[in-house]
Formats: C-alpha cells, sequence, structure tokens
C-alpha cells in the first residue's frame, strides 16, 4: 500500500497568511494526488486534482503542485472560512489512501 | 439537487450487522463508480472500498475485506455497505463518495454521512 504523509499536522495562521501544507508518498505516484478540504461536522470537499488542476468553484488563491512523490498544497492570502482539515489522497492505485490531515487554525 | 444521501446507520452491538445505503438524486448514478469513505470520531479519512458503474467490480480496504461487500442497484439509484462481524474500532461516520467522470479516483461529490456506532 502507498502510504501518504502529510506535515506538519497542524499550522496556527492569521487572515491574510500564505499557507503551504506538504504531503508525500511512500513511492512514485506521478501526479496522481487529491486535495480536500473538510469542515468540522461536513464532508470534504474536492479542492485539487491531479496535483494541480483546481476543481470547479474553487477560489483560486488554492493551488497546488508536485509530481513523483512530493506535493504542496498553498492558499496564498488565507481566508476566514479557510479555517479547517486539509487532506491529501493518492489516486495512483488501490487502496486509496490519505494523509494524515493538517489542521489549519487560527492564530 | 444533485446529492447523494446515506442513510442505515445506528447502535449495534460488536459482533453484528448492519446495512448501510446511499441514494443519489439529480444525476444518473449508473454512469458512477462510488466508494465508501469512513472517518472515525477525531480521526482522518479511511478509504474503505469502491464499486464500479455496473457492478462488476469491487475493491476493498484489507481492515474490512471479507467483513463488508458493497452492492449497487442502479434501478433503485442506490449503492449499499453490507457490513457483518462489526467491531468497536468499526465506529465512525460512513461517507459514499462519487468519482468524478474525467479523472480515475477524485471524489467529487460526498453525502453527509451516517454514523454507525459499535458499541455493547
Amino acid at each position: 500500500d502507498i502510504q501518504m504523509t502529510q506535515s506538519p499536522s497542524s499550522v496556527s495562521a492569521s487572515v491574510g497568511d500564505r499557507v503551504t501544507i506538504t504531503c508525500r508518498a511512500s513511492q512514485d505516484i506521478n501526479t496522481w494526488l487529491v486535495w480536500y478540504q473538510q469542515k468540522p461536522g461536513k464532508a470534504p470537499n474536492l479542492l485539487i486534482y491531479t496535483a494541480s488542476n483546481l476543481q470547479s468553484g474553487v477560489p483560486s488563491r488554492f493551488s497546488g503542485s508536485g509530481s513523483g512523490t512530493d506535493f504542496t498544497l498553498t492558499i496564498s492570502s488565507l481566508q476566514p472560512e479557510d479555517f479547517a482539515t486539509y487532506y491529501c489522497q493518492q489516486t495512483a492505485s488501490f487502496p486509496r489512501t490519505f494523509g494524515q490531515g493538517t489542521k489549519v487554525e487560527i492564530k | 439537487e444533485v446529492q447523494l444521501v446515506e442513510s442505515g446507520g445506528g447502535l449495534v452491538q460488536p459482533g453484528g450487522s448492519l446495512r448501510v445505503s446511499c441514494a443519489a438524486s439529480g444525476f444518473s448514478l449508473s454512469d458512477y463508480e462510488v466508494n465508501w469513505v469512513r472517518q472515525a470520531p477525531g480521526r482522518g479519512l479511511e478509504w474503505l472500498s469502491y464499486i464500479s458503474s455496473s457492478g462488476s467490480h469491487m475493491f476493498y480496504a484489507d481492515s474490512v475485506r471479507g467483513r463488508f461487500t458493497i452492492s449497487r442497484d442502479n434501478a433503485k439509484k442506490s449503492v449499499y455497505l453490507q457490513m457483518n462481524s462489526l467491531r468497536a474500532e468499526d465506529t465512525a461516520v460512513y461517507y459514499c463518495a462519487r468519482r468524478l467522470l474525467q479523472v480515475v479516483g477524485v471524489f467529487d461529490l460526498w453525502g453527509r454521512g451516517t454514523l454507525v456506532t459499535v458499541s455493547s
């Protein structure tokens, strides 16, 4: 199975800050990497797929990059509605696996 | 409205069985592959199972293989997860998720989830 490791586990930031979250795969997954946002009590919401493609309706302050084993999610200017937990997921093979999540908290 | 709605969760004793359902509305479920993902209280996301659009192919996580069975009834616009031999560690919110048509493995529509509690 492909293991996904996110860092940091949590980050404290202020509105307007630039936030970067990293995700590392235990083996080469090309660009088969997805990012989701989840708010408390809600289902996850798709942000980015194939590492860098923004899902329709997602604000352009979100961006993704990377290939192979190392990936990043960047929020260019944090907004109040962005405080949430973010998960990466590999789609290269079964079983699909998620990172452990990164909680973005208010500083 | 395009949505997935899970149902069938509840309290079940260890060793018991439960079937959760995922009903689609606002789109043609028969065109889509569907997955089940769960989230234990205060924990992260865990992928459980996949079923192809026709129902001919299924995959499972090691943690549920042999205990859980995914199935679908496209005429009823529904996907199911039959859960047997339930354990305390199966306690979680269970989500169904539709696969984005253009890209393998990407979940573009999720239900709100149904809570399964395994406890005596």
